[in-house]
């Protein structure tokens, strides 16, 4: 199955600042990669996500970048905010699996100081 | 936008008995359900994937036995930990992959404590 590896466990950044998180995936299959928000008990929620057919995509203050070569991609969050805090996720699917399952990355504690 | 309504949100029960997580989609319907574990500041590990009317698919050095899924309707998922011990204290969630869509639509989690 997919192995998806994430970097760094926790970062901490000053208001204002941009936080970066990275990702690798092993199944050259993947075509799907999306990022989730967590906050402290409760559920998922999907911030950006990307498609093997692009190399970047930004919405707002957030972008995500696509290296399909290498097998890598990347979270940006610029001018944070301490609402950013939270645990950041990716993950990546082979959308064209049968099953289709999610893998995720063991995640990223965010912690922006006001 | 897509619903995926998860019940009970939180569960205490004895070591010993049977728990019953739902997972209902309300607004689409759930040709597959994800069902995930996640324990305290750790990621989401998949547990099973289940498709309506078949039988589901657990990941490696899940016990089947254990943790019994069934997906009777293409709305209705649901996860039972059956024997519960101590060890299976941990945050459940279940995701529904939309047909057709890219999305995947998470449950609001159930915290499963046994005593």
């Amino acid at each position: 199955g997919e192995n998806v590896e994430q970097h760094p466990s926790t970062l901490s950044v000053q208001e204002g600042d941009s936080a970066v998180i990275k990702c690798t995936y092993s199944d050259s299959a993947s075509n799907y990669f999306p990022w989730y928000k967590q906050e402290l008990g409760k559920r998922p929620q999907l911030i950006i996500d990307i498609r093997s057919n692009v190399g970047e995509k930004k919405d707002q203050r957030i972008a995500v970048t696509l290296n399909k070569t290498a097998k890598h991609f990347s979270l940006h969050i610029t001018e944070t905010q301490p609402e950013d805090s939270a645990v950041y996720f990716c993950a990546a699917i082979d959308r064209g699996s049968t099953l289709g399952r999610l893998y995720f990355g063991r995640g990223t504690q965010l912690t922006v100081w006001p | 936008g897509a619903v995926v309504s998860q019940h009970p949100s939180r569960v205490i029960c004895k070591s010993g008995t049977s728990v019953k997580i739902e997972c209902r989609s309300l607004d689409f319907q759930a040709t597959t359900m994800f069902w995930y574990r996640q324990f305290p500041k750790q990621s989401l590990m998949l547990m099973a994937t289940s498709n309506e009317g078949s039988k589901a698919t657990y990941e490696q050095g899940v016990e089947k036995d254990k943790f019994l899924i069934n997906h009777a309707s293409l709305t209705l998922s649901t996860l039972t930990v059956t024997s519960a011990h101590p060890e299976d204290s941990s945050f459940y969630i279940c995701s529904a992959r939309q047909t057709g869509g890219y999305g995947y639509t998470f449950g609001s989690g159930t915290r499963l404590t046994v005593v």
